[in-house]
């Protein structure tokens, strides 16, 4: 099945940096999501997105839904050690009346205090 | 999880035998999508369905794998004579307003 490609797949960075993460497609979606999830827990909705080139902030997360709906970006500004994690970017697009999401491999993001 | 329910959070069994999931969605919804998580690797959709109806079942592998969502009670995700390849976590979402919320998965494993 179709996977969305998510780049880059780990990250370490140091408490205080900016880290940033995308997600590309080959196709085009109607929303893109992205999702943070913890060891043994399930995926927790982060941001989003239902309009090219929205951009959107939750606190210190900021992303954007690409003009040609087949990108999206994901920054963290000031990290802390809570945002340890892994970061899903997922894409949704109304087919047959089902709104399945397309999902990245994620990314890894480790943060040194 | 946003009031999303699954049970139980660990399931072990062994080859041969029968595995049953249940997810029950945030209060209210009545539209429910499974999907399987391998290690290291993302979610990908199995099947959405709406109560007493399967919508989208293009995920569901086409043996052993069926799912259901009663007028009453949970959704469940039924496999039938697991396989070690089953062993996986098995998260359902719950849908609102264009956004799926999850709940906190079912981590299978086949001995």
């Amino acid at each position: 099945g179709q996977q969305l490609n998510q780049s880059p797949q780990s990250m370490f960075i140091q408490e205080g940096e900016d880290v940033s993460m995308n997600c590309t497609s080959s196709s085009i979606f109607n929303t893109w999501l992205w999702y943070k999830q913890d060891p043994g827990e399930g995926p927790v909705l982060l941001i989003a997105l239902y309009k090219a080139g929205e951009l959107t902030s939750n606190g210190r997360l900021t992303a954007q839904f690409g003009i040609t709906r087949k990108d999206s970006f994901l920054n963290i500004s000031a990290s802390i050690p809570s945002d340890v994690g892994i970061y899903f970017c997922a894409g949704q697009r109304t087919q047959g009346g089902s709104e399945k999401l397309v999902f990245g491999k994620g990314m890894k993001l480790t943060v040194n205090p | 999880n946003a009031g999303v329910m699954q049970n139980p959070r660990h399931l072990v069994r062994r080859r041969g035998q029968e595995a049953r999931l249940r997810c029950s969605p945030m209060k209210g919804h009545s539209h429910v999508y499974w999907y399987r998580q391998l290690p290291e690797e993302g979610l990908k959709f199995m099947v959405y369905l709406q109560k007493e109806n399967i919508i989208d079942e293009s995920g569901m592998p086409k043996e052993r794998f069926s799912a259901e969502f009663p007028k009453e009670g949970p959704s469940i995700l039924r496999i039938q004579q697991v396989v070690r390849g089953d062993s996986a976590a098995y998260f359902c979402a719950s849908w609102k307003t264009d956004t799926q919320y999850f709940g906190p998965g079912t981590r299978l494993t086949v001995l």
